[in-house]
C-alpha cells in the first residue's frame, strides 16, 4: 500500500546515456512533482503536473523531459546524461498542494 | 522570490533532552504555509509538522512543536524528549498559497540541519 513509489531506487549509468525514472501514486492526487536533491542535500523543485498538464518548469535543461500518461503517473526521462546530473530525484504528489507526499527517491549516479 | 535559511548546519542533543532548530524565511506574500520535513538516513522525506501563516496558534504534533513569529519571519522547530530515532536531517520549507483553495504545491526548502541524538 505504498503511497508514492519510484523505480528504480538506484541507477548507475555512463555519461551520454538516456535513462528514465518511473513514478506512480495511489493516493488519487491531482498534482505530481519531481524534485532534485543535489550532493549538498539541497532540494529544489523541477516540475509539477496537474491532471497531466505541466504547471511548473523550473528552468531545467531540456534534456529532462517529464511525461504524464495519466494523473497517477509521472515519469522523468533524461537524455545525454552528464556528470552533474548525479543526484537523488524525488517524485511527490499532493491534493490541492496542502500536503506533499514524497516517494523514496532514486539515487542517480553518472560515471 | 522567496528564500528559506537554516543557519545551523549541524546540531546534537542528548537523548530525552529538548532541542530547537532555527529557520528564517523571506517573502512578500501574506498567505503561505511553512513545513518541517525530516530526512533520516533512509532518505525518505517525512512531513513532521505544518503551519498555516494565517493561524496565530503554533502547531504541535506530539513531541514536535513550532514557534512561528510571522512579523520576524521565523519558524523554529522544538523537539522535546529527543529520541534516537529523531536523528536525521531536518528541512524547513515554504509554500506560497495559490488562488482559491488550491496551491501550487511548490516547496522552497532551506539548506537543512543535521541533528544527531546521542545516547
Amino acid at each position: 500500500d505504498t503511497a508514492v513509489s519510484q523505480t528504480p531506487k538506484y541507477l548507475v549509468t555512463q555519461m551520454g546515456n538516456d535513462k528514465s525514472i518511473k513514478c506512480e501514486q495511489n493516493l488519487g492526487h491531482d498534482t505530481m512533482y519531481w524534485y532534485k536533491q543535489d550532493s549538498k542535500k539541497f532540494l529544489k523543485i523541477m516540475f509539477s503536473y496537474n491532471n497531466k498538464e505541466l504547471i511548473i518548469n523550473e528552468t531545467v535543461p531540456n534534456r529532462f523531459s517529464p511525461k504524464s500518461p495519466d494523473k497517477a503517473h509521472l515519469n522523468l526521462h533524461i537524455n545525454s546524461l552528464e556528470l552533474g546530473d548525479s543526484a537523488v530525484y524525488f517524485c511527490a504528489s499532493s491534493q490541492e498542494g496542502f500536503r506533499v507526499f514524497f516517494g523514496p527517491g532514486t539515487r542517480l549516479t553518472v560515471l | 522570490a522567496q528564500t528559506v535559511t537554516q543557519s545551523q548546519p549541524e546540531m546534537s542533543v542528548q537523548e530525552a533532552e529538548t532541542v530547537t532548530l532555527s529557520c528564517t524565511y523571506d517573502t512578500s506574500e501574506n498567505n503561505y504555509y511553512l513545513f518541517w520535513y525530516k530526512q533520516p538516513p533512509s532518505r525518505q522525506m517525512i512531513l513532521v509538522i505544518r503551519q498555516e501563516a494565517y493561524k496565530q496558534q503554533n502547531a504541535t504534533e506530539n513531541r514536535f512543536s513550532v514557534n512561528f513569529q510571522k512579523a520576524a519571519k521565523s519558524f523554529s522547530l522544538k523537539i522535546s524528549d529527543s529520541q534516537l530515532g529523531d536523528t536525521a536531517m531536518y528541512f524547513c520549507a515554504f509554500m506560497k498559497q495559490g488562488p482559491g483553495s488550491s496551491n501550487t504545491g511548490k516547496l522552497i526548502f532551506g539548506q537543512g540541519t543535521t541533528l544527531q541524538v546521542k545516547p
